[in-house]
């Protein structure tokens, strides 16, 4: 079975602060990991992907994910929180399944920054 | 920009009406997806097309129906539409079927049923 749970359905930092979002998921086989971003009213941007090579993602914007196998997560992280950084955030794991990728969304966390 | 272009970008129509949505994917995409994000469901899969064959459905309603052209453009099919098919659609496309591909989102079709 496959699935992704996202911890928090909101999260609020202040500007400058570091930000944390976490993501767990469930995957019988070796899944590939991303991180989405969704602006109000625009459609989802990839921020970064994990596909079994280094464990340590860096995507664009300054964020960073760390697959951990053994904890089953891969929560994203950036060192200083910016004001456009305000969105909707979606990991995601897909596997391949009988010839068909198959794709789970979570159910999102949304990012409030504070001035 | 991802490549994915979806139009209309908005559409509004009333309950029992059909409507069709439009997408096409990036130049060498082979997989079409389609997605309903509202306020109540979040973001669900519907339906995969990989090279006109459809690959795999999730959360779609029989009134709807999809399909992917020979030129590798799809088509989501709304019809008897009801006030909770309100939402935003979205395409996507990716490479391939492996786990690995990317897939990339079109802006949106915001459909309104009245």
């Amino acid at each position: 079975a496959q699935s992704v749970t996202q911890l928090d359905s909101h999260v609020s930092v202040s500007e400058g602060t570091p930000v944390l979002l976490r993501c767990n998921y469930s995957s019988s086989y070796s899944p590939s990991l991303f991180w989405y971003v969704q602006h109000p009213n625009k459609g989802l941007q990839l921020l970064l992907k994990y596909t079994s090579a280094a464990t340590l993602v860096k995507g664009i914007n300054g964020f960073e994910a760390e697959f951990k196998k053994s904890e089953t997560s891969f929560h994203l992280t950036k060192p200083s929180a910016h004001m456009s950084d305000a969105a909707e955030y979606f990991c995601v794991v897909s596997d391949r399944f009988g010839g068909y990728q198959k794709v789970t969304f979570g159910t999102g966390t949304k990012l409030q920054v504070i001035p | 920009d991802s490549g994915v272009t979806q139009t209309p970008k908005h559409l509004i129509t009333a309950t029992g009406q059909r409507v069709t949505l439009r997408c096409s994917p990036r130049s060498g995409d082979l997989s079409v997806y389609w997605y309903q994000q509202s306020l109540d469901q979040g973001l669900q899969f519907l339906i995969q097309y990989y090279n006109g064959e459809e690959r795999a459905k999730g959360n779609i309603l029989e009134r709807f129906s999809a399909q992917q052209f020979p030129d590798l453009h799809s088509e989501l099919n709304l019809s008897s539409l009801e006030l909770g098919d309100s939402a935003l659609y979205f395409c996507a496309s990716s490479a391939g079927t492996s786990g690995a591909d990317t897939q990339y989102f079109g802006p949106g079709t915001r459909l309104t049923v009245l």
